[in-house]
């Protein structure tokens, strides 16, 4: 069983550029998250993917947006890039009748300057 | 809005010894599910635990047991004869509208051999 994997594991990125992740779900997973954990925090949800469709999301700007594939794997972009967005973002795949048990990845750590 | 609160910022106990990790919750809803989560140095979180909040009878999985109370809105986290392996950052969660999982703030276990 493949777990959840993420690309890439760092990255650097200067304001104003955009950024993009990806994340490829656990095996049989059809629901894909995506979450932003800050230094020392806990991490806060971004939004949530089923069928291809957003189903749920947290307070973000609209910059922050995403795509999920008809593999399941999925996508986080970033747009006009803010200090504040050096985060670890996590991806995370489930199941939608099984909501809050997630499967993570280790994180794509992204770093603004 | 729902809000969980993990009091302990950083705990150090020597190997063996028995800690508890204490959880608060928030939440106006009548139905909600509480989750427990571990952080490893490596990054990906790692599903603990999954309670329904009708279900209050305390759960015991190896050294690992949970105590939920309704009454004080707690679920707090015990681990049993703790090892160097269990350091990590733990993190108590509520399940929101939308399948969004609300995170405290973490609390950071060390322990020493």
């Amino acid at each position: 069983e493949t777990g959840v994997t993420q690309s890439p594991t760092h990255l650097i990125k200067t304001r104003g550029q955009q950024v993009t992740l990806r994340c490829s779900s656990q095996s049989g997973h059809n629901t894909v998250s995506w979450y932003q954990q800050a230094l020392g925090q806990g991490p806060q949800f971004i939004f949530q993917y089923y069928r291809e469709e957003e189903n749920g999301r947290g307070n973000f700007p609209p910059r922050f947006s995403g795509l999920q594939f008809p593999n399941y794997s999925s996508e986080l972009n970033v747009n006009a890039l803010e200090l504040d967005d050096s985060a670890l973002y996590l991806c995370a795949s489930s199941l939608l009748n099984r909501a809050g048990e997630l499967f993570f990845g280790e994180g794509s750590r992204l770093t603004v300057l | 809005a729902q809000k969980v609160t993990q009091a302990q910022t950083e705990i150090s106990v020597v190997e063996k010894e028995d800690v508890t990790l204490d959880c608060v919750y928030e939440t106006r809803d009548t139905t909600y599910y509480l989750f427990w989560y571990k952080q490893p140095p490596s990054g990906e979180l790692v599903f603990l635990i999954r309670r329904n909040s009708f279900d209050e009878q305390n759960e015991i999985s190896g050294r690992y047991s949970w105590n939920f109370q309704k009454s004080t809105s707690s679920f707090n986290f015990t681990i049993t004869a703790s090892q160097v392996v269990d350091s990590a950052v733990y993190f108590c969660a509520l399940l929101e509208y939308g399948n969004k999982l609300v995170f405290g703030a973490g609390t950071i276990l060390r322990v020493k051999s």
